[in-house]
């Protein structure tokens, strides 16, 4: 167990549903992350919460739209999402220790 | 704007073959250089912060050496179970973790 959960572990949706993703940390972190993983590409970061107040939106389509309710979760809530936004969906969490940010196992999700 | 760039994309290497991988980057004011090991399917683990240049870190086959421009995780004697892909990021002042897209390594038997 990482100390990140995120839930579910694989998603299908269609174009036209609405789906949301769940990130959970026990930590005692201050700062939670979203990024996406493509193949062949970096990670890219998406969102970025302090102390639950959302501190960056890295140019993200506004169809990905973010929650964070309390500084232990955060949510990704999708709808009407595009094929091209098939890829693992990493949440994670940090306070500025030296270890950098500890993530969860990721939401691997496939558009059709 | 930060950025990480590593060498090889992938690396195939036969049990016991010492090899490195290249992490170049480019940073206003380092706070860290992570280095990260990702098993398919799951999120990236991490591995070690360096600092400044000069510095080294060691944990079981894996070394990371740090420069001004450049980190290097070196693998020694590998196993099968090293196999994966690693990953490096930098961290400049207050920013995020900036990531480069990874060597993927496989040791074979």
């Amino acid at each position: 167990e990482t100390g990140v959960t995120q839930t579910p572990r694989h998603l299908v949706m269609g174009m036209t549903n609405k789906k949301s993703l769940k990130c959970e940390q026990h930590l005692g972190h201050n700062a939670m992350y979203w990024y996406k993983q493509s193949a062949k590409k970096p990670l890219e970061l998406m969102f970025v919460y302090n102390f639950k107040e959302q501190t960056e939106n890295n140019s993200v389509p506004s169809r990905f739209s973010p929650e964070c309710p309390n500084s232990s979760h955060l949510f990704l809530h999708l709808h009407t999402l595009q094929p091209e936004d098939s890829a693992l969906y990493l949440c994670a969490s940090g306070s500025g220790s030296p270890y950098g940010y500890t993530f969860g196992s990721g939401t691997r999700l496939t558009v059709v | 704007e930060d950025q990480v760039t590593q060498s090889p994309e992938a690396l195939r290497l036969q049990e016991g073959e010492s090899s490195s991988l290249n992490c170049s980057y480019t940073v206003s004011g380092l706070r860290g250089l992570f280095w990260y090991r990702q098993d398919p399917g799951k999120g990236p683990e991490f591995l070690f912060t360096l600092y400044s240049a000069g510095e080294e870190k060691e944990k079981e086959r894996l070394k990371a050496t740090l420069t001004k421009k450049e980190s290097f995780l070196h693998i020694t004697a590998p196993k099968p179970e090293d196999s994966a892909t690693y990953l490096c990021a930098v961290q400049g002042g207050n920013t995020p973790l900036v990531f480069g897209k990874g060597t993927r390594l496989s040791v074979i038997a």
